[in-house]
């Protein structure tokens, strides 16, 4: 079984840039997430989707960063304009229905400068 | 809200050394636990996890993990390890339909 597929693995742009990034959960998974880790921080939730709706976005700061996965499978999610402290680890796991164990993808490793 | 705390955020130890993790979390009620763990140049992946049942939980490679509901307690053990062991340990609960993290733990394990 494939496991969960991020691109790109590392990015570097300058403040103020745009920047996105896509995840490919496991086939069959109903519920994705994304998550912002900080060097030294466990992963913090941005944002939930059951299939292609929304289920928590209530830490997603909305004025600049977005997400979408309009088909309930794919994902992107984007920051316009990033800031330094952007720089994280956005990790994007999903999770089959009827189970809690989320499966995580390697991480989009962005650094603002 | 919930939080989860890890009480170590580095441990170093020496191959064939017992480790104990600690992780606690801030309220109880039903819980859901798990222990993840990274490994270096590695995505996360699950090392074992606690719905009900036996609160003494066995995982991969070794590890194990004890449910204590009076002490709000999931403390990860494992009786001897091994340099690859290396790697960043993270205690989670599930609360409120998602997962809340403790900072995590980076073990060294000295060959």
């Amino acid at each position: 079984e494939a496991g969960v597929a991020q691109s790109p693995r590392y990015k570097i742009i300058e403040k103020r840039q745009s920047v996105a990034f896509w995840c490919n959960p496991i086939s069959g998974h109903a519920t994705l997430y994304w998550y912002q880790q900080i060097l030294g921080q466990g992963p913090k939730l941005l944002i939930q989707f059951q299939n292609n709706g929304v289920v928590d976005d209530s830490q997603l700061p909305k004025d600049r960063f977005s997400a979408e996965r309009l088909k309930g499978v794919d994902s992107t999610l984007k920051i316009q304009p990033a800031k330094l402290e952007d720089s994280a680890v956005y990790l994007c796991a999903s999770r089959p229905g009827g189970q809690e164990t989320q499966y995580f993808g390697p991480g989009t490793r962005l650094l603002v400068l | 809200a919930q939080s989860v705390s890890q009480h170590n955020h580095h441990v170093i130890l020496s191959e064939a050394a017992s480790l104990e993790l600690g992780c606690n979390y801030s309220y109880g009620g039903t819980v859901n636990l798990f222990w993840y763990v990274q490994y270096p140049g590695q995505h996360l992946q699950l090392l074992l996890k606690y719905f009900s049942g036996d609160p003494l939980v066995k995982g991969i490679k070794g590890f194990e993990a004890e449910f204590i509901k009076s002490k709000f307690s999931f403390n990860l053990r494992k009786p001897s390890v091994q340099w690859s062991d290396t790697a960043e340990y993270f205690c989670a609960v599930y609360s409120n339909y998602q997962l809340i993290w403790g900072a995590g733990t980076k073990l060294i394990i000295k060959p």
